[in-house]
């Protein structure tokens, strides 16, 4: 168990709809990172949110975005959604505000557009 | 452009046996490097890094060995146990890169 939370589990909606990917980090972490992995493909690294502010932006689509809230937790929030984003999506968090450190990978949260 | 690359979907070993799992990167810029395993239905898990003023690191059953010149990495299980199988990913950092990149992982299976 890493210490970080993910919910729902799994998620299945239609297209054009819009979902929330909730996140728990680890007890102390500041920074929290999204990434998605479809299939057959690595983990793509989306946003990272530092105490609340955002620290970094990777290939994340303007139809998703995210927020840290105040108690660290952290929200994505997809919209508009395409059956290309039926993926899984990981959320991870480290204590350290730089990436190149050691991310602890909460279990993911399985979408499947319809 | 896939700036990590794990060339190797899969790899089969016997128990007991070395597996060696390759990592190919493209940007020089990198200058830390992590591998990640990871079982079905769960996160990745950090299994072990290396700094690129290193090109060496051992934990235990692992090293992972850093060829800066070639751009290659490779992780080294020896012995390989049945729990080792999993999807094992690579990642790199470093340069304008402030965040992970992965490749897109290679499935060990450790054969009883």
């Amino acid at each position: 168990d890493s210490g970080v939370t993910q919910t729902p589990k799994h998620l299945i909606t239609a297209t054009g709809q819009r979902v929330t990917l909730r996140c728990s980090p680890r007890s102390g972490d500041l920074s929290v990172y999204w990434y998605q992995q479809s299939l057959d493909q690595g983990l793509q690294f989306l946003i990272q949110y530092y105490n609340g502010e955002e620290r970094a932006k990777g290939n994340i689509l303007e139809r998703f975005s995210a927020q840290q809230f105040p108690d660290l937790h952290s929200e994505l929030n997809l919209s508009s959604l395409e059956l290309g984003d039926s993926a899984l999506y990981f959320c991870a968090s480290s204590v350290a505000v730089e990436a190149a450190t050691e991310q602890f990978f909460g279990p993911g949260t399985r979408l499947t557009v319809l | 452009d896939q700036q990590v690359k794990q060339n190797s979907p899969s790899l089969s070993v016997q128990e007991g046996r070395i597996s060696i799992l390759n990592c190919d990167y493209t940007n020089s810029m990198f200058d830390y490097f992590l591998w990640y395993k990871k079982y079905p239905a769960e996160g990745p898990t950090f299994l072990i890094s290396i700094s690129s003023i290193k090109d060496k690191n051992e934990d235990g059953r692992f090293t992972v060995f850093l060829n800066k010149s070639a751009k290659h990495l490779s992780l080294h299980i020896v012995p390989s146990q049945p729990g080792d199988s999993a999807v094992y990913f690579c990642a790199a950092s470093g340069g304008s890169q402030g965040n992970l990149i992965f490749g897109k992982g290679t499935k060990l299976s450790v054969k009883p």
